[in-house]
């Protein structure tokens, strides 16, 4: 079964850090480009970042590029998204989901992890 | 970046009523690219249909996709129970992947 898990949201303030990471299970996770998609609260989806299966191509947001850093470990199947100098815009429910390459959609989906900025 | 509108924005049905959820795209681009998710409260998105009109693994013959160019459709033959919930559209034919705002079928 697969099973995509995140971690590491949590409440900070205007122009903290957060390091989200997401652990994958049930599938070849070094086959796979993994992407981050959030969902402000009461709102829709908005893609964020992602990164292909050897890190050679790393993708941002405009809204996040400069202040996220999306990183993988494979060896440990593991996604990560460094988040520095927050603001209360991206206050959001963050999901981890996976992607066979770039002509496919985003076939699985952890439940996400809430980051919520505010003083 | 491809703007993605749906339309309607609510659609109230009872069960074992069509649902016809509409996707329109600010420029055109292959259908191969365009993905429909289905969404329900406190939970992740799920992928129904790729491609247009190829639907995800496990997905019911109920779900049906169609379109091209700058007009796609989501058609759910007979509404289920747990067919309520959020449909959103998607394209991943350029970067950056963007999202329809979603379109809420309820009873």
């Amino acid at each position: 079964e697969v099973q995509l898990v995140e971690s590491g949201g949590g409440l900070v303030q205007p122009g903290g850090s957060l390091r989200l990471s997401c652990t994958a299970s049930g599938f070849t996770f070094g086959d796979y480009a993994m992407h981050w998609v959030r969902q402000a609260p009461g709102k829709g989806l908005e893609w964020v970042s992602g990164i292909s299966s050897g890190s050679g191509d790393i993708i941002y947001a405009d809204s996040v590029k400069g202040r996220f850093t999306i990183s993988r470990d494979n060896a440990k199947n593991s996604l990560f998204l460094q988040m520095n100098s927050l603001r209360s815009e991206d206050t959001a429910l963050y999901y981890c989901t996976s992607r066979r390459g770039s002509g496919w959609p985003f076939d699985y989906w952890g439940q996400g992890t809430l980051v919520t900025v505010s003083s | 970046e491809i703007v993605l509108t749906q339309s309607p924005g609510t659609l109230s049905l009872s069960p074992g009523e069509r649902a016809t959820l509409s996707c329109r795209a600010s420029q055109s681009f292959s259908s191969s690219y365009l993905a429909w998710y289905q969404q329900k409260p406190g939970q992740a998105p799920r992928l129904l249909i790729y491609g247009t009109s190829s639907r995800a693994t496990g997905i019911p013959d109920r779900f049906s996709g169609s379109g091209s160019g700058t007009d796609f459709t989501l058609t759910i033959s007979r509404l289920e129970p747990e067919d309520f919930a959020v449909y959103y559209c998607q394209q991943y034919a350029r970067s950056p992947s963007t999202f329809g705002q979603g379109t809420k079928v309820e009873i």
